[in-house]
C-alpha cells in the first residue's frame, strides 16, 4: 500500500492564488520530508527539506517566502505556494524517508498545479 | 560538478522483447546509486539501490548493474509489458547519501 499521501492531485487556479500541498507519512513517523519539483521531460529538482519542529532548508535559488513550508507533525507536512502566477505551474512531489543510508526515499504521488 | 546522465532519452519497444536503459555518473564520493519508475502524472517508485560493493540487484523482470570504475549503471527489462511504459530516472547519492543526484530520466513506450 501507499506510503506517503499526497493531496490534491491536481489544482487548477488563478494568479495570485495561494494554493496549499499537503503530504503525509502513512507508514511510519518522519521527522524529514522532502519538496520537489518537476517541469516537463525534466528530471526532479529538490526544492526543500521539510524538518519536524523547525524552519525548513530551502535549497539554492528557492524563495522561501513564495513556498512556505510547515511540518507542525510526525506525519504531515505542507507546502504553500504563496500568490501564485503561471511560471509556478509545475508537478509538485513530496517524499519521506532517509536523504542519506541505502533505504530508498517513498513518493507520493505528486500535485499538478496550473495557474491560469 | 556532481552529474548524472542518462541515455536513451526515449525508447520504443515492442511488448515481450528486452531493452537496456544507460545511466552514466560524475558524483563524487559515491554512496549508493538507484533506479525508479515513474508513471506518466504520478510520483517515482523505487525499483533497485545498489551500493559501491553491489555489482548487479534484481527486481522480477528489472536487473540493474553497477560498475563503480567506470561510474555506469544499466537497467536491463526483461518481457517488456505494456505496463512497463514510463519515465526509468537514475539517482544518485553523494555526500555520504546526504544528497540525490536525479537523471533526466528515460522515457520508454512499450508497444503491442
Amino acid at each position: 500500500g501507499a506510503v506517503v499521501s499526497q493531496h490534491p492531485s491536481r489544482v487548477i487556479c488563478k494568479s495570485g492564488t495561494s494554493v496549499k500541498i499537503e503530504c503525509r507519512s502513512l507508514d511510519f513517523q518522519a521527522t524529514t520530508m522532502f519538496w520537489y519539483r518537476q517541469f516537463p521531460k525534466q528530471s526532479l529538482m529538490l526544492m526543500a527539506t521539510s524538518n519536524e519542529g523547525s524552519k525548513a532548508t530551502y535549497e539554492q535559488g528557492v524563495e522561501k517566502d513564495k513556498f512556505l513550508i510547515n511540518h507542525a507533525s510526525l506525519t504531515l507536512s505542507t507546502l504553500t505556494v504563496t500568490s501564485a502566477h503561471p511560471e509556478d505551474s509545475s508537478f509538485y512531489i513530496c517524499s519521506v524517508g532517509h536523504r542519506g543510508g541505502n533505504q530508498p526515499q517513498h513518493f507520493g504521488d505528486g500535485t499538478r498545479l496550473s495557474i491560469l | 560538478k556532481n552529474q548524472v546522465e542518462q541515455s536513451p532519452q526515449s525508447l520504443i519497444i515492442l511488448e515481450g522483447k528486452n531493452c537496456t536503459l544507460q545511466c552514466n555518473y560524475t558524483v563524487s564520493p559515491f554512496s549508493n546509486l538507484r533506479w525508479y519508475k515513474q508513471d506518466t502524472g504520478r510520483g517515482p517508485v523505487s525499483l533497485t539501490i545498489m551500493t559501491f560493493s553491489e555489482n548487479t540487484k534484481s527486481n522480477g523482470r528489472y536487473t540493474a548493474t553497477l560498475d563503480a570504475d567506470t561510474k555506469q549503471s544499466s537497467l536491463h527489462i526483461t518481457a517488456s509489458q505494456l505496463s512497463d511504459s514510463a519515465s526509468y530516472i537514475c539517482v544518485v547519492s553523494e555526500e555520504y547519501g546526504n544528497k540525490l543526484v536525479f537523471g533526466a530520466g528515460t522515457i520508454l513506450r512499450v508497444k503491442s
